[in-house]
């Protein structure tokens, strides 16, 4: 199964700045990326995710992720976060099989 | 709005107690899955079932035992849990359970271990 590395463990920033939160995985092939977003004191959301074609893929709430295969990265950005961004994002990998391995998670808090 | 559901979502036991988990899903999905979620680590894949038939264990201790009665239901039976055994469980299912299918997630069970 893949090994998948979110770079920062708690990103603290103000309203209307951007946010890039960095996702690696392990090895390539074919492979399905996903991002997850949980909002405090809710499940698991899906965001986007990637199965194959255009690399820049636009998600829910405003977010967009780039797979960029030389590099195993798919990185989540939002050009202006708000508050209710506050949350913690998983970034997901599934190769060839059924398993979908996560990343530790990334904390972000959003200051008003 | 969520299309899988858990229950109880927070739960205390002891050591020595019997409790199950359940989760109900309501999208159609043939495979069904449970995830461990401890604080700052990956979540951790416990079990697949696919079509009512477990395809993964993912060497879980013995003391957690699940049980497919349906594609729509999905049980976790817990016994003579250990403290470190705390941690949300999360329920996930979807269409089927190949590469491109997406995973659906339920709200958790907040489980404590005394």
């Amino acid at each position: 199964a893949q090994s998948v590395s979110q770079h920062n463990h708690h990103v603290i920033l103000s309203e209307a700045a951007s946010l890039e939160l960095g996702c690696n995985y392990s090895y390539g092939g074919t492979v399905n990326l996903f991002w997850y977003v949980q909002y405090p004191g809710q499940h698991l959301q899906l965001l986007l995710k990637y199965f194959s074609g255009d690399p820049l893929v636009k998600g829910i709430k405003g977010f967009e992720a780039e797979f960029i295969k030389s590099k195993f990265s798919f990185n989540l950005r939002k050009p202006s976060v708000q508050w209710s961004d506050t949350a913690e994002y998983f970034c997901a990998v599934k190769d060839n099989d059924y398993k979908l391995s996560f990343g530790a998670g990334t904390t972000v808090t959003v200051r008003a | 709005e969520t299309g899988v559901t858990q229950t109880p979502r927070h739960l205390v036991m002891g050591m020595t107690n019997k409790k199950s988990l359940k989760c109900e899903q309501h999208l159609g999905h043939n495979a069904m899955y449970w995830y461990k979620q401890s604080a700052k680590k990956p979540l951790e894949l416990m079990f697949v079932y696919s079509l009512e038939e477990r395809v993964e264990n993912n060497s879980v201790p013995s003391r957690f035992s699940p049980e497919c009665p349906n594609s729509s239901h999905l049980f976790l039976h817990l016994h003579t849990l250990q403290p470190e055994d705390s941690a949300l469980y999360l329920c996930a299912s979807s269409q089927d359970s190949g590469r491109t299918d997406t995973q659906y997630f339920g709200p958790g069970t907040r489980l404590t271990v005394l």
